[in-house]
């Protein structure tokens, strides 16, 4: 089973900063098998970047994936407010899904 | 545009089946390659796979689940649903139902189960 491990746990930037969350994993990942995932309080998650590194619909540029192997990254450019949430990443395998725990941006 | 919509009840006494359905609209369950699928999240915690059914009808459970887990279709109603059995407080949590194939790209707006006597 692959294991999936967020860093950091929270994130304090200020609206026009850059944010860089991690997203490691304890085996190699297929890089068309990696999701990340934005998630505000009451909502449901909404997915932000498949394939590792490819933005979903509608999701604005600002917004970046990266990474191969174990080590996948995403780029918030330049925070805006409504970016302050928690993000997932995932991982699919095997018809299996497995989720990193995940890292809160908050606002500084 | 497809959504997904949970139902069931919101209290569940412990050692008892949980069971909810997941309905879907504007899309039909059988007619493409994908999964659907159950996703929970313990108040103040993380995302947890449960496990998905394959449109084809094959399942597939998360292993720490798996012995109290069924996942099932019905596809004369456009609904699946989920039965976790032995339900403890730890069970607790949104459930959400999915759509997926690599990537979840359709999310229903997720139910809150109580497990509580």
């Amino acid at each position: 089973e692959i294991v999936l491990t967020q860093s950091p746990g929270t994130l304090s930037l200020s609206p026009g900063e850059r944010a860089t969350l991690s997203c490691r994993a304890s085996q190699s990942v297929s890089s068309s098998y990696l999701a990340w995932y934005q998630q505000k309080p009451g909502q449901a998650p909404r997915l932000l970047i498949y394939g590792a590194s490819s933005r979903a619909t509608g999701i604005p540029d600002r917004f970046s994936g990266s990474g191969s192997g174990t080590d996948f990254t995403l780029t918030i450019s330049r925070l805006e407010p409504e970016d302050f949430a928690v993000y997932y990443c995932q991982q699919y395998g095997s018809s299996f899904l497995t989720f990193g725990g995940g890292t809160k941006v908050e606002i500084k | 545009q497809l959504q997904l919509q949970e139902s069931g009840p919101g209290l569940v006494k412990p050692s008892e089946t949980l069971s909810l359905t997941c309905t879907v609209s504007g899309g039909s369950i059988s007619s493409s390659s994908y999964y659907w699928g159950w996703i929970r999240q313990p108040p103040g915690k993380g995302l947890e796979w449960i496990g998905s059914i394959y449109y084809s009808g094959s399942t597939y459970y998360n292993p720490s689940l798996k012995s109290r887990v069924t996942i099932s279709v019905d596809t004369s109603k456009n609904q699946f649903s989920l039965k976790l059995s032995s339900v403890t407080a730890a069970d607790t949590a949104v459930y959400y139902c999915a759509r997926h194939g690599v990537e979840i790209d359709y999310w229903g707006q997720g139910t809150l189960v109580t497990v509580s006597s």
